[in-house]
């Protein structure tokens, strides 16, 4: 159980174009949804905080404008990267946190999705 | 200084070794402890998870945590060529849903 659905894991796209990556829980309600982003050998970068119904709450020095990141269901949250150049390239990963009547049960990542941007 | 702290290595064992993988941590509302494994350009996996101080086993595997002194450790008994990958530990609580990763340890056993 408590799988969460990645697509695309690797996408190549021309400088200025647009790429939508998906991110979808499918056995389980993902209320909140995170979008990291990991460069070789580092470890990963939260960008931001994704609520089902609501905007998200971006880190510091993460451009909201750049990375669109839709939430509309409780099952799919979206992360559109706009205008991308060679620095976007890099690995993407969401993840999204499991709660019970106890609290916090845990986190479950996507596989990434691997961009690069020529 | 960064939240969580976590040596990242390179380490390099025997297959067969014991292998003890540790992490600082600054932030005492954290209450969630997970360790994760990450293989090249794959999501990271959950190993282990604990709440609040104590141990953890689950077969090769054992979780420590010692809030105490803000410090997990990861230890992995009888160590095999594919436990080679990088370990991250990582923590959240005090009311934040967001985890925070130390640096992640590449870790490689050798034939």
């Amino acid at each position: 159980g408590a799988v969460v659905s990645q697509h695309p894991s690797w996408v190549i796209c021309k400088s200025g174009t647009s790429v939508k990556i998906e991110c979808r829980s499918l056995d389980f309600q993902a209320t909140t949804m995170f979008w990291y982003r990991q460069f070789p050998k580092q470890s990963l970068m939260l960008m931001a905080t994704s609520n089902e119904g609501s905007k998200a709450t971006y880190e510091q020095g993460v451009e909201k404008d750049k990375f669109l990141i839709n939430h509309a269901s409780l099952t799919l949250s979206t992360l559109t990267v706009t205008s991308a150049h060679p620095e976007d390239s890099s690995f993407y990963i969401c993840s999204a946190s499991r709660t019970g009547a106890r609290g916090l049960i845990g986190y479950t990542f996507g596989s990434g999705t691997r961009l690069t941007v020529v | 200084q960064k939240e969580v702290e976590q040596d990242p290595g390179p380490l390099s064992v025997p297959e067969g070794a014991i292998v003890s993988l540790n992490c600082t941590y600054s932030n005492s509302a954290f209450q969630y402890f997970m360790w994760y494994r990450q293989y090249s350009r794959k999501g990271p996996e959950l190993l282990m998870y604990t709440y609040s101080s104590g141990n953890k086993e689950d077969g090769r595997f054992t979780a420590q945590v010692d809030k105490s002194s803000k410090y997990i450790s990861l230890f992995i008994r009888d160590s095999q060529p594919s436990d080679s990958a990088t370990y991250l530990c990582a923590m959240s609580g005090g009311g934040a849903q967001k985890l925070v990763f130390g640096q992640g340890t590449r870790l490689t056993i050798n034939p």
